[in-house]
């Protein structure tokens, strides 16, 4: 298994432009989410999905729209870029077992906004 | 979910064991409590999780008192691969969403 994969790994943007950050994963788990992690902090929740079809907000979420049409992947768009948007971005899956509560994390995708 | 409280940073030396403890008083019964390891670069990673008294595994041991309002991670004889962030969690079976705080920067020196 590939676990959980994210392209690109880097890229720069310049305010106003537009992007689709990519994430899948081939574990068949339900539960996929994206975070935001700036220098020096912990991450913050940008939004999650409980499943195909199901999309929810998490604490920072403007500027960001995302849909899960599969199981396997979770795209989070960047509708018009600004400088605050620049952050390490990582995408995570994660499964009901009824008591764990283990996410598998990509390895990021860092973005610049100029 | 539960808000948590950490030191922000540690330093060790190898073969140390390193205990990082956990403040989180407002814990629900439901909660479980989980920590994650993070290495530069890279996303978090599971390390070990518990409800109460005590859980170890091939990569450390993690000690909840009776009454779940602290928890201890420890790392027995740490070597310079364990220097990472160390997040620690309170969340109730809501994988999807979890709450970081800011962890705690574990350094180990030679």
């Amino acid at each position: 298994n590939a676990g959980v994969t994210q392209t690109p790994k880097f890229q720069v943007l310049k305010t106003g432009q537009s992007m689709t950050l990519q994430c899948a994963q081939d574990m068949n788990h339900e539960y996929m989410s994206w975070y935001r992690q700036d220098p020096g902090m912990g991450l913050r929740l940008i939004h999650y999905s409980v499943g195909a079809g199901i999309t929810d907000q998490g604490e920072v979420p403007n500027g960001y729209n995302v849909s899960r049409s599969t199981t396997e992947d979770f795209p989070l768009r960047l509708l018009s870029a600004a400088p605050s948007q620049t952050s390490v971005y990582f995408c995570a899956s994660s499964y009901s077992s009824g008591e764990t509560d283990t996410q598998y994390f990509g390895p990021g995708t860092r973005l610049t906004v100029l | 979910l539960a808000k948590t409280t950490q030191p922000i940073s540690m330093d060790s030396y190898e073969g140390q064991e390193v205990n990082i403890t956990c403040s989180h008083n407002n814990i629900a019964t439901n909660d479980y409590i989980t920590w994650y390891q993070q290495f530069p670069s890279q996303g978090p990673r599971f390390i070990i999780q518990g409800y109460k008294t005590k859980v170890t595994n091939e990569v450390a041991s993690l000690f909840i008192p009776a009454d779940r309002k602290s928890s201890t991670l420890s790392l027995p004889r740490v070597s310079l691969s364990d220097t990472a962030v160390y997040y620690c969690l309170g969340s109730g079976g809501s994988s999807y969403k979890l709450i970081f705080g800011s962890g705690t920067r574990l350094l180990v020196r030679p």
